[in-house]
């Protein structure tokens, strides 16, 4: 039973443009969320978080969208940039979750 | 260098062995997470220690076993291993249980 959902398993943009990858969770107990971003052969790294009092959190180029009665949260990503490629973890905890779950990831291409 | 250190980088061993993996993480940081990433999948919470102790198990098979030493470093023991074993295992240190996770660069294992 996946409670962090990532349906997207790839995205591919051109550069300049907008990345949106998007993630969905079923657990309403969750209240916090992270996003991770992974090159090949490295750990995932933190990008952005949010807590479920905010709707958005704004960081550069990267916002982290959250809509709770949706159970959705979105990472934006303006300008796309071809070192934006890479794979993308949505995470969640909160309520009885000691530990962060996660999606099973979104490949980010962004194409020069 | 993320402060999280995880050797072997690499392990290549044949189905029915037993294998240590180790994580040292990073300074300050009391909590260590265990996660498997096989293929296609995301990221499968294993197990966490918070200073020596088991604090949360996920996922683990009763075939694997992890410990956290009074040094905080940390071993996760793959025993009897199958095919299906093979998978990149990630460690991960935080200050607390409430924080954002710390990746080392994993360990990629492979059973032949």
């Amino acid at each position: 039973d996946q409670q962090v959902k990532q349906n997207s398993p790839s995205l591919s943009v051109q550069e300049g443009r907008i990345s949106i990858l998007n993630c969905d969770y079923t657990n309403s107990m969750f209240d916090y969320f992270l996003w991770y971003k992974k090159y090949p052969a490295e750990g995932p790294t933190f990008l952005i978080s949010i807590s479920s009092i905010k709707d958005k959190n704004e960081d550069g180029r990267f916002t982290v969208f959250l809509n709770k009665s949706a159970k959705h949260l979105s990472l934006h990503i303006v300008p796309s940039q071809p070192g934006d490629s890479a794979v993308y973890f949505c995470a969640a905890y909160g309520g009885s979750q000691g530990n962060l779950i996660f999606g099973k990831g979104t490949k980010l291409s962004v194409k020069p | 260098d993320s402060g999280v250190t995880q050797t072997p980088k690499h392990l290549i061993t044949a189905t029915g062995q037993r294998v240590t993996l180790r994580c040292s993480p990073r300074s300050g940081d009391l909590s260590v997470y265990w996660y498997q990433q096989s293929l296609d999948q995301g990221l499968q919470f294993l197990i966490q220690y918070y200073n020596g102790e088991e604090r949360a198990k996920g996922n683990i098979l009763e075939r694997f076993s992890a410990q956290q030493f009074p040094d905080l470093h940390s071993e996760l023991n793959l025993s009897s291993l199958e095919l299906g074993d093979s998978a990149l295992y990630f460690c991960a240190s935080s200050v607390g249980e409430l924080y954002g996770y710390t990746f080392g660069s994993g360990t990629r294992l492979t059973v032949v």
